[in-house]
């Protein structure tokens, strides 16, 4: 599966938009980008996944570039409670990858008032 | 909807003793992943069951530690003998299906281990 790189950190105003950018270059064809986030003490969760169009649900937006080498996730309206660590992930659909979530280090999002 | 279940939320034993983490998946997953978290090892998936049988060990450090999944509502992760080093937070996941959806993981709240 395709690396990702991320920054490790991350500021952002409460009420604001945070785009929390995400570099995957060496991405196949067949692979999504998935994101997940942690808040301190708790599970990952999911967020959104992307194959190539852009995405959108209730916690927030994908914009996955045309060439697919880079991601941006956004959420929209930052709030403390989006203070958290967040994973971009890339991971084929099937075959032997399957569920194989591989967590790097990911972007520490510091959402302050 | 009760999410993914897992107890105890902590345990502290010696080192030598045996130990047994238990998790119980959202109803109607069918794969479900074990995971551990140190700060140096970051989230490192251990292994996965589908339709309760074994997928994928090949996370699992060593034979001390194995995973079981007799029915479709309950796995347990043992270690035994453990040591201070298997000190961390395991999570474990489920999800509803293969292919897309399969990565689409809801995790549990996770145990905190210490080994003394």
């Amino acid at each position: 599966d395709a690396k990702t790189t991320q920054p490790p950190s991350m500021d952002c105003a409460e009420g604001r938009a945070a785009n929390l950018p995400c570099n995957h270059s060496t991405i196949s064809g067949n692979e999504y980008v998935y994101w997940y986030r942690q808040i301190h003490s708790q599970g990952p969760q999911y967020i959104i996944h992307g194959l190539k169009n852009n995405e959108t649900n209730e916690m927030a937006s994908l914009i996955i570039t045309e060439d697919r080498k880079s991601s941006t996730l956004i959420l929209p309206h930052a709030t403390l409670r989006d203070t958290a660590v967040y994973y971009c992930i890339v991971i084929r659909a099937g075959g032997t990858s399957y569920g194989k979530l591989t967590f790097g280090q990911g972007t520490i999002l510091t959402v302050h008032p | 909807d009760a999410g993914v279940i897992q107890s105890p939320r902590h345990e502290v034993t010696e080192m030598g003793q045996e130990v047994t983490l238990r998790c119980k998946p959202i109803s109607g997953h069918n794969s479900l992943f074990w995971y551990r978290q140190t700060m140096m090892r970051g989230l490192e998936l251990l292994i996965y069951f589908n339709n309760n049988v074994p997928i994928d060990d090949s996370g699992m450090p060593e034979d001390r530690f194995s995973a079981k999944m007799p029915n479709a509502s309950f796995s347990t992760l043992k270690i035994q003998p453990s040591e201070p080093r298997d000190s961390a937070v395991y999570f474990c996941a489920s999800s509803r299906a293969s292919g897309i959806r399969g990565n689409e993981q809801f995790f549990g709240p996770g145990t905190r281990l210490t080994v003394l």
